[in-house]
C-alpha cells in the first residue's frame, strides 16, 4: 500500500496563474482533509471531505478550491495564485471523524512557492 | 486565533534522560487529543492520543498526560533515543467535528 500519495512534491508559480494538487490515498478511507503548514502556525485546515461527492471548508478556505469526484482522490485548486499561498501543504486521510478516534495519516506534502 | 500551543519551539535533551514536550488549549470543548511526530521532509505521523476521559495513556516509551482543569497536556519520551529528533505537533479536537487544531510544533533534539 502506498498510503497517500501527493503530486507534485515541488512547485513555484508566478501571481495570478492556477494550478492543482492530486491527493491518492488507497486505504479507502472516507475522509479527507487538505492543510497548509506555515513556519510558527502549525497545520491549518484548509477544506475536507466527508466521503465522495462531498466537501466542506476549514480553518483558512479562502483562495481554495477542492473536488472529490472519487473516493481515492482528493483535489486542492488555486484559481489565481497569490504569494500569501506560498506554504507546504499536506493531504491527509482518515477512516472517519468520530468522538473518539481520528488518526489521520498524511502525506509527503508539496512545497508550492508563488512570486 | 490559535487554540492549541505550544510555547516551546525546541528542546534539546541527551540521549537517555526524559523529554517532556508540554501543550496547551484554550477550547473547553476539545475532548481528543493527539501527538504527531514529524521528520524533514515526510507527512507528520500518528504517535499518541488521549480521550478527555482519561488523565494518561501509555505507548512503550511515550506517555501522554492531561490535565483539563488546567487545559495542558504533555508528551514524556522516556528514555529519549537520537532517532526521537523530530517536530513534534499537538492536535485537538472536539466530538463530532472535523476541525482538528495543530500547535506550532516543538522540535526535538536528541544528542548522543
Amino acid at each position: 500500500n502506498a498510503g497517500v500519495t501527493q503530486t507534485p512534491k515541488f512547485r513555484v508559480l508566478k501571481t495570478g496563474q492556477s494550478m492543482t494538487l492530486l491527493c491518492a490515498q488507497d486505504m479507502n478511507h472516507e475522509y479527507m482533509y487538505w492543510y497548509r503548514q506555515d513556519p510558527g502556525m502549525g497545520l491549518r485546515l484548509i477544506h475536507y471531505s466527508v466521503g465522495e461527492g462531498t466537501t466542506a471548508k476549514g480553518e483558512v478556505p479562502d483562495g481554495y478550491n477542492v473536488s472529490r469526484l472519487k473516493k481515492q482522490n482528493f483535489l486542492l485548486g488555486l484559481e489565481s495564485a497569490a504569494p500569501s499561498q506560498t506554504s507546504v501543504y499536506f493531504c491527509a486521510s482518515s477512516y472517519w471523524a468520530s468522538a473518539t478516534y481520528n488518526e489521520q495519516f498524511f502525506g509527503p506534502g508539496t512545497r508550492l512557492t508563488v512570486l | 486565533d490559535q487554540q492549541v500551543k505550544q510555547n516551546s519551539p525546541s528542546l534539546s535533551v541527551q540521549e537517555g534522560r526524559i523529554s517532556i514536550l508540554n501543550c496547551d488549549y484554550t477550547n473547553s470543548m476539545f475532548d481528543y487529543f493527539l501527538w504527531y511526530k514529524k521528520y524533514p521532509a515526510e507527512g507528520p505521523t500518528f504517535l499518541i492520543s488521549i480521550s478527555s476521559i482519561k488523565d494518561k495513556n501509555e505507548d512503550g516509551r511515550f506517555t501522554v498526560f492531561l490535565n483539563k482543569s488546567a487545559k495542558h497536556l504533555s508528551l514524556h519520551i522516556v528514555p529519549s533515543q537520537p532517532g526521537d529528533s523530530a517536530v513534534y505537533f499537538c492536535a485537538a479536537s472536539a466530538k463530532n467535528n472535523n476541525d482538528m487544531r495543530f500547535g506550532a510544533g516543538t522540535r526535538l533534539t536528541v544528542k548522543p
